[in-house]
């Protein structure tokens, strides 16, 4: 069975980082492109990171908004996905999803349930 | 960027009615486009991938079509279970990008 947990969400100050983890299991995770989208509260979505899949050397793809701020990597072995996000925005408060894509040819099958990050003072 | 304009951003119909969401992009996508339904409180669900092919497990009621830069997610016989927001998104290049999404209500 294919899962994503993500955590590691909460509430922090402007200015501040976080590392968010998606814990992927039930398929080859070095096969899968892995994604991060973002939904603000009560907003639409907005695909902000991607890490290709081994053939294509894990190469990363960002959105304009968080270009320079967010790291998209992943531990092989253990099969984690990690979005390290710093010079956090309020902007930035969203519920934040990890994703998996097979190669851009299947887009997002599965999701994991969201984590919450909140940008506040 | 490609933009994805989609419409209506509200629908409300009647049980057993069909459904019609619009979704233009601002380029041609190839029929990279996809569906999905996101239920409150849920995370998004894929219903539709390469504008017109249904992903496991979700009804045949649910339908895509459209190619270049037009297309369009049909629900035959709206059951009660299928009030959600809905969302387009093209995958014919980076960044990926998504419709406004639409909520659709019982009437």
């Amino acid at each position: 069975e294919v899962k994503l947990v993500e955590y590691g969400g909460g509430l922090v100050q402007p200015g501040a980082s976080l590392r968010l983890s998606c814990e992927a299991s039930g398929f080859t995770f070095s096969d899968f492109y892995m994604e991060w989208i973002r939904q603000a509260p009560g907003k639409g979505l907005e695909w902000i990171a991607a890490s290709r899949n081994k053939a294509n050397d894990y190469s990363t793809v960002y959105s304009a908004s968080v270009k320079d701020r967010f790291t998209i990597s992943r531990d092989t072995y253990k099969s984690i996905l990690y979005l390290q996000m710093n010079t956090l925005k309020p902007e930035d408060t969203a519920i934040y999803y990890c994703a998996r894509d097979f190669s851009g040819i299947l887009p997002f099958d599965y999701w994991g349930q969201g984590v919450m990050v909140t940008v506040s003072s | 960027d490609i933009q994805m304009t989609q419409s209506p951003a509200s629908l409300s119909a009647s049980l057993g009615e069909t459904v019609t969401i619009e979704c233009r992009a601002s380029e041609d996508i190839y029929s990279n486009l996809a569906w999905y339904q996101q239920k409150p409180g849920n995370s998004p669900q894929l219903l539709i991938y390469d504008a017109n092919s249904l992903a496991d497990g979700v009804p045949s009621r649910f339908s895509g079509s459209g190619s270049g830069t037009q297309y369009s997610l049909k629900i035959n016989s709206l059951q009660s279970e299928d009030v959600a927001s809905y969302f387009c998104q093209q995958y014919n290049n980076y960044p990926y990008t998504f419709g406004a999404g639409t909520k659709l209500e019982l009437k």
